[in-house]
């Protein structure tokens, strides 16, 4: 049963455009989201999170958004740039988070 | 400086042979948690730790055992019960339970592959 899905799994945008991450979920325990950028052969590092009771987060040129009735989320990165490429996991958090699978992203010149 | 280390990078076994991977940490997080990433799959829980001396299984501890006796280390034993040991195992910790504002630092994981 996969609670957190990314059904993407590959994106590519132009240097300078906006980069927009989808993420479904299922389970409407979820209290809080996050999103995690992760390189290859590392660890996932955090990106941006946003609570249940928020229907958006800003952060510098990344913007999370909540619709809990679609039960879905999306990161928006504006401007993409090069530096951005790398595989994006959204993870849902009750008392443990669910990950989905990534979606990679790769931004090009 | 702080953070989390996992080693080896890579780690090659024998099929039938227990595996023991390393993971510390020096930020005095007294969460701690095994994931296991898989291609084309998100991170899934192995076990985690939220104090010393006490752990839980999370979605997939079958075939594993981890131990917790001191707060900076949460080693990770991957047995021969374990069907298809083969994977990237990252390690994490957190300053507490997890929560939004209490975000998981992981370390860059280790290979393990068996033969």
């Amino acid at each position: 049963d996969q609670q957190v899905k990314q059904n993407s799994p590959s994106l590519s945008v132009q240097e300078g455009r906006i980069s927009i991450l989808n993420c479904d979920y299922t389970n409407s325990m979820f209290d809080y989201f996050l999103w995690y950028k992760k390189y290859p052969a590392e660890g996932p590092t955090f990106l941006i999170s946003i609570s249940s009771i928020k229907d958006k987060n800003e952060d510098g040129r990344f913007t999370v958004f909540l619709n809990k009735s679609a039960k879905h989320l999306s990161l928006h990165i504006v401007p993409s740039q090069p530096g951005d490429s790398a595989v994006y996991f959204c993870a849902g958090g009750t008392d443990k988070l669910i990950f989905g699978t990534g979606t990679r992203l790769q931004v090009f010149p | 400086d702080g953070g989390i280390t996992q080693s080896p990078k890579y780690l090659f076994r024998k099929e039938g042979q227990n595996v023991t991977l390393s993971c510390e940490q020096n930020l005095n997080h007294d969460a701690m948690y095994w994931y296991r990433q898989d291609p084309g799959q998100g991170l899934r829980l192995i076990y985690y730790s939220q104090i010393v001396n006490d752990f839980q299984k999370g979605d997939i501890a079958e075939g594993y055992s981890v131990s917790r006796e001191k707060k900076e280390s949460f080693p990770l034993t991957v047995t021969s019960a374990q069907k298809n040991p083969t994977a990237f195992y990252l390690c994490a910790s957190s300053m507490g339970a997890p929560h939004f504002y209490n975000e998981q630092f992981f370390g860059p994981g280790t290979r393990l592959t068996v033969l």
